[in-house]
């Protein structure tokens, strides 16, 4: 059964470098979309993009030009990377495994919470 | 950004049946599937319903997913307690070059 267990810091200041790790355990990387989705505080899920395990990437026009998303199948884990963060980034962050292109994600990681304040 | 329409809220009784909607367009749940999370506050959100209407090994029975044209619905029957959480709707949507979208939640209230 795959497990996702993520980490990554929790509190940054604005205009610094989000970065979010994501372990999968118990399953492989071929066929799946691996992907990140936050929550605001008291806001819906926002989905933020995916990389297939083949290289090809798809991102949310609204946080293109700002998040990076990359695989490392050796290391059996995923990243996120979202730069120039400020307050309106502060959300729980989510990896997941899509099994097509932005959805049918299962499981999903615990989640994070990154507070941007300066 | 704009995304699927949810109630924020929903409630009843034990044993009650209660239905939550996600409202969206052409673009989205008019040509895509839909798929339901349940999201207990501090855990990992879980798969509900896939492709419209289909329940992964170990939901129960008592979570029907239904669409029809650019809306979807999902219908819980014979409410429990354990079932009071967020239900959140999600569907790919075809514009600016394709994306996930999700609607804003519905908080279920098991009165």
């Amino acid at each position: 059964q795959v497990q996702l267990q993520q980490w990554g810091a929790g509190q940054l200041k604005p205009s610094e470098t989000l970065s979010l790790t994501c372990g999968v355990s118990g399953g492989s990387f071929s066929g799946y979309y691996w992907s990140w989705i936050r929550q605001p505080p008291g806001k819906g899920l926002e989905w933020i993009g995916e990389m297939h395990h083949s290289g090809s990437t798809n991102y949310n026009p609204s946080l293109k030009s700002r998040a990076t998303i990359s695989i490392d199948t050796s290391k059996n884990k995923f990243s996120l990377k979202l730069k120039s963060v400020s307050a309106a980034d502060t959300a729980v962050y989510f990896c997941a495994r899509g099994k097509v292109m932005g959805n049918w994600f299962d499981p999903w990681g615990q989640g994070t919470l990154v507070t941007v304040s300066s | 950004q704009s995304g699927l329409t949810q109630p924020p809220s929903a409630s009843g009784t034990p044993g009650q049946r209660v239905t939550i909607s996600c409202s969206g367009n052409s673009s989205n749940i008019g040509r895509n599937f839909v798929y339901w999370y349940q999201h207990l506050p501090g855990t990992a959100p879980k798969l509900l319903i896939y492709k419209n209407n289909q329940r992964p090994s170990g939901v129960p029975d008592r979570f029907f997913g239904s669409k029809s044209g650019t809306s979807a619905s999902l219908a819980i029957s014979g409410l429990r307690s354990e079932d009071e959480a967020d239900y959140h709707c999600a569907a790919w949507d075809d514009t600016l070059g394709g994306r996930g979208l999700f609607g804003g939640g519905t908080k279920l209230t098991v009165l």
